[in-house]
């Protein structure tokens, strides 16, 4: 059974502080993760993406993977209020479906 | 950046009647496509996984009869729910992958949704 397991929050984080994200999973098989942003009511948003082990910056995200560990994580810098939505880690091997955190709920706080 | 476009994004039908969802991969060819559904506050649910040329392969307990999937092109993948009920209202939400990177770079989109309420 694949697992993919995420902080089961809610988080709440004060605007402008960094919100980490965190993220661990059970196939070592995975090769690509993502990280999606789903506002209430509307359908999940791809923000990142990453492959290789290490960071990658992409604005005021940034993912990190650490295949030893199986660990991905996500981190937002200035948190803005825009930024309150639920965050769902995703894993998937090639050809395969993708296997869902339950998502971490995160509210920046005014 | 790549663009999945669902349509409609909202419909309404009758109890008994069918209703055609399409989800699109606009700048990239999807040889995969996955439907999803989601009720208010729960998390997604895959319903099927849609291969350009090939039958869908459906969840276990999702009925194949009445979630019709179609995907005759390489960009284009419909769900039809037939005989819908009331009880079929729900989020309906495609997504694709991008195989443009290679089978090791892929990435997976989601469409905007499909409202579905059943009168």
């Amino acid at each position: 059974q694949k697992e993919v397991e995420q902080n089961s929050g809610p988080l709440s984080v004060p605007e402008g502080a960094i919100a980490s994200l965190n993220c661990t999973y059970s196939d070592r098989g995975s090769q690509s993760f993502f990280w999606y942003r789903q506002y209430s009511g509307k359908s999940p948003e791809l923000i990142m993406f990453i492959y290789s082990n290490g960071d990658k910056e992409d604005g005021r995200f940034t993912a990190q993977l650490n295949k030893a560990s199986q660990y991905v994580s996500l981190l937002i810098r200035d948190s803005q209020p825009s930024d309150s939505a639920t965050y769902l880690c995703a894993v998937t091997r090639p050809y395969e479906k993708l296997t869902f955190g339950t998502g971490t709920r995160l509210t920046i706080i005014p | 950046g790549a663009v999945v476009s669902q349509h409609p994004s909202r419909v309404i039908c009758k109890s008994g009647t069918s209703v055609k969802i399409e989800c699109r991969s606009l700048d990239f060819q999807a040889t995969t496509m996955f439907w999803y559904r989601q009720f208010p506050k729960q998390s997604l649910m895959l319903m099927a996984t849609s291969n350009e040329g090939s039958k869908a392969t459906y969840e276990q307990g999702v009925e194949k009869d009445k979630f019709l999937i179609n995907h005759a092109s390489l960009t284009l993948s419909t769900l039809t729910v037939t005989s819908a009920h009331p009880e079929d209202s729900s989020f309906y939400i495609c997504s694709a992958r991008d195989w443009t990177g290679g089978a090791l770079r892929d990435t997976i989109y989601f469409g905007e949704g499909s409202w579905l309420t059943v009168v």
